[in-house]
């Protein structure tokens, strides 16, 4: 099967800077890569995803970039805020129901 | 949480006792997911639904089983619980039929001792 990786595990960062957090992922079958917030006590949310067939996506302050060749995928937040502050997880899907996830990143923003 | 309930939402039960974790959706979706959340290892799909009656295993499936009997309900049993079965269970479903998209329940955190 496919296998995620997901660094960092833990990042700080000042509010106002940007965050980066990327993934790999082993299988080049795998099509569909999201990316969920998770805040304490609460289920995933889906924050923005990107297919295989785009290199980049952007949502406000969010964005994703895909190197297919590499196998690797990031997400990219602006002008973090201390909302911000939660877990997030990365994932790959292959066949729309099989979904790999990420070991998840702790992101703590200092107000 | 895409109008899925999940109930209990904290169980708290001993080795070798039956357990079962109900999900409920109110939006008619044909998937529906279980997957477990445990430190160090993200979420790990346990097995997943494609419609009523229709099911199938993910990743983790040993000393799980699931029913669903109706569209809206989809139920994960553990038919005798593990201590290696504390975790975090959330329930997903997938939204339309040209999309992956998942979106998850607010979990039940069961804690078996």
């Amino acid at each position: 099967g496919e296998n995620v990786e997901q660094h960092p595990s833990t990042l700080s960062v000042q509010e106002g800077d940007s965050a980066v957090i990327k993934c790999t992922y082993s299988d080049s079958a795998s099509n569909y890569f999201p990316w969920y917030k998770q805040e304490l006590g609460k289920g995933p949310q889906l924050i923005i995803d990107i297919r295989s067939n785009v290199g980049e996506k952007k949502d406000q302050r969010i964005a994703v970039t895909l190197n297919k060749t590499a196998k690797h995928f990031s997400l990219h937040i602006t002008e973090t805020q201390p909302e911000d502050s939660a877990v997030y997880f990365c994932a790959a899907i292959q066949d729309g129901n099989q979904f790999y996830f990420g070991t998840g990143t702790s992101l703590t923003v200092i107000p | 949480d895409a109008g899925i309930t999940q109930s209990p939402r904290h169980k708290v039960t001993e080795t070798g006792t039956p357990v079962t974790l109900r999900c409920h959706q109110t939006e008619n979706h044909r998937y529906m997911y279980w997957y477990r959340q445990d430190p160090g290892h993200g979420l790990r799909l346990i097995h997943y639904s494609y419609g009523v009656k229709d099911t199938d295993k993910g990743e983790v499936s040993d000393g799980y089983s699931v029913s669903r009997s109706k569209t809206e309900d989809f139920l994960l049993t553990l038919e005798s619980a593990t201590s290696s079965q504390t975790s975090v269970y959330f329930c997903a479903i997938k939204a339309g039929r040209s999309t992956d998209t998942q979106y998850f329940g607010p979990g039940t955190r069961l804690t078996v001792l």
